[in-house]
């Protein structure tokens, strides 16, 4: 079964400095792999994705993701917050079911200091 | 270019009431999927609507249950309400039953429900 952990439920960083936002996941098949971002009383923005092919996936906004089988891990990264970039950041994996649904993370909230 | 739309956008009901939320995909979409996000919490899946019928569903009791009409859009409905109801409602649309494994979600601004 497929499952989502992501590290960290609140992560403060100050403008200007890297974004780093942990995910590691569990999957019986090879995974699709996919960042959301949600803004307040917002729904889900879907930042990147991982399919198949180049591990590295850049992103909406300037974030991108390295997708690791080795650490199971697709951790998010941007170069340089922008106070703009505060709001919760969920990881997610869809299933091997032929619908596919997501299997979320339970989110990371990112705060950046001006 | 009208995105998912859900409605209302907030609701209060009262312990043992039914409720009614509405969805209506994006344009070109075909597939609704419904999830719950409690707060603090991650969306869970409730369901999925292709074709009118229900696709997939996740571990959620009988009292969820949902519809799909011509037009694509769709409803949730919950019997019997309970305190720990309280969520976020989320509303997604893609297109295809999701064999293509590709195929992002489009997720709505979502029903905020409130059990009292």
């Amino acid at each position: 079964a497929q499952s989502v952990t992501q590290l960290g439920s609140h992560v403060s960083v100050s403008e200007g400095a890297l974004v780093l936002l942990r995910c590691n996941y569990s999957s019986s098949v090879p995974p699709y792999l996919f960042w959301y971002v949600q803004y307040p009383n917002q729904g889900l923005q879907l930042l990147l994705k991982y399919t198949t092919g180049a591990t590295l996936v850049k992103g909406i906004n300037g974030f991108e993701a390295e997708f690791k089988k080795s650490e199971t891990s697709f951790h998010l990264t941007k170069p340089s917050a922008h106070m703009s970039d505060a709001a919760e950041y969920f990881c997610a994996v869809r299933t091997g079911g032929s619908q596919g649904n997501l299997i979320f993370g339970k989110g990371t909230k990112l705060s950046v200091k001006p | 270019d009208a995105g998912v739309t859900q409605s209302p956008t907030h609701l209060i009901k009262t312990r043992g009431q039914q409720v009614t939320l509405r969805c209506s995909p994006k344009s070109g979409h075909d597939t609704v999927s419904w999830y719950q996000q409690a707060l603090g919490q991650g969306p869970q899946f409730i369901f999925q609507y292709y074709e009118e019928e229900e696709r997939q569903r996740g571990n959620f009791p009988d009292r969820f249950s949902g519809h799909q009409f011509p037009n694509y859009s769709s409803e949730l409905n919950v019997n019997a309400l309970l305190l720990g109801d309280s969520a976020l409602y989320l509303c997604a649309s893609s297109f295809g039953r999701g064999d293509d494994r590709n195929s992002p979600l489009h997720f709505g601004n979502g029903t905020r429900l409130t059990v009292t």
